[in-house]
């Protein structure tokens, strides 16, 4: 079973950077995933971390502690068009095969 | 233009009815998911299929089946549909390993 838990909603300003966490409870963790959804619109790929330590993006960062069961991706210099719902997927390993499990996403609203 | 095909874009059914959703993956991905998304669950996975077999099944009601055909298109069947079945359904497909790529998705309005 798996338990992804990131905040609801966040807000900031243009041109500033916002960090939205998420954690995780899974077993058979094969690796985190970063998505942006805009409001009725499919999923977007955003960043992959397997291993720990920081990936770097352009703009957007991800960062993955597998002991602590942690990530977070990191937003910078942050434009009206990234307001969006960010969602925090673990990808999950069993006998079975794999699945991409989401966490309810942040809804971040950027504002001038 | 993901790669990944849903249609049809928008449906309108009453309950009790069934309807068929069509998903054609990126040109060389195996795997094929499902995933369904309403307004306070977020996406929740449902089915996923892998060169024609079910690999792995997530919360996914009796009333709903899916299956995934020898040219790698898939379908998800959903049956005596009720008002709560009303969301967006996501198809995403991805290679033996790595990332999913979604499709745009299916409205489902159940009236």
């Amino acid at each position: 079973g798996q338990n992804i838990d990131q905040p609801t909603e966040m807000t900031a300003t243009e041109g500033a950077i916002v960090q939205i966490n998420c954690t995780y409870q899974t077993s058979g963790f094969n690796g985190l995933f970063w998505y942006q959804q805009h409001a009725g619109e499919a999923p977007t790929f955003l960043s992959y971390n397997v291993l720990d330590g920081l990936e770097e993006k352009g703009r957007f960062s991800s960062f993955l502690s597998r002991s602590k069961g942690y990530s977070y991706l990191l937003l910078k210099e942050l434009q009206m068009k990234d307001s969006a719902s960010y969602l925090c997927a673990v990808l999950e390993a069993n006998q079975a095969g794999t699945a991409l499990i989401f966490g309810k996403g942040t809804t971040l609203s950027v504002s001038s | 233009d993901s790669g990944v095909t849903q249609t049809p874009k928008h449906l309108i059914t009453a309950t009790g009815q069934r309807v068929t959703l069509r998903c054609s993956p990126r040109s060389g991905d195996l795997s094929v998911y499902w995933y369904q998304q309403s307004l306070d669950q977020g996406l929740q996975f449902l089915i996923q299929y892998y060169n024609g077999e079910e690999r792995a099944k997530g919360n996914i009601l009796e009333r709903f089946s899916a299956q995934q055909f020898p040219d790698l298109h898939s379908e998800l069947n959903l049956s005596s549909l009720e008002l709560g079945d009303s969301a967006l359904y996501f198809c995403a497909s991805s290679p033996s390993t790595g990332g999913y790529t979604f499709g745009s998705g299916t409205r489902l309005t159940v009236v």
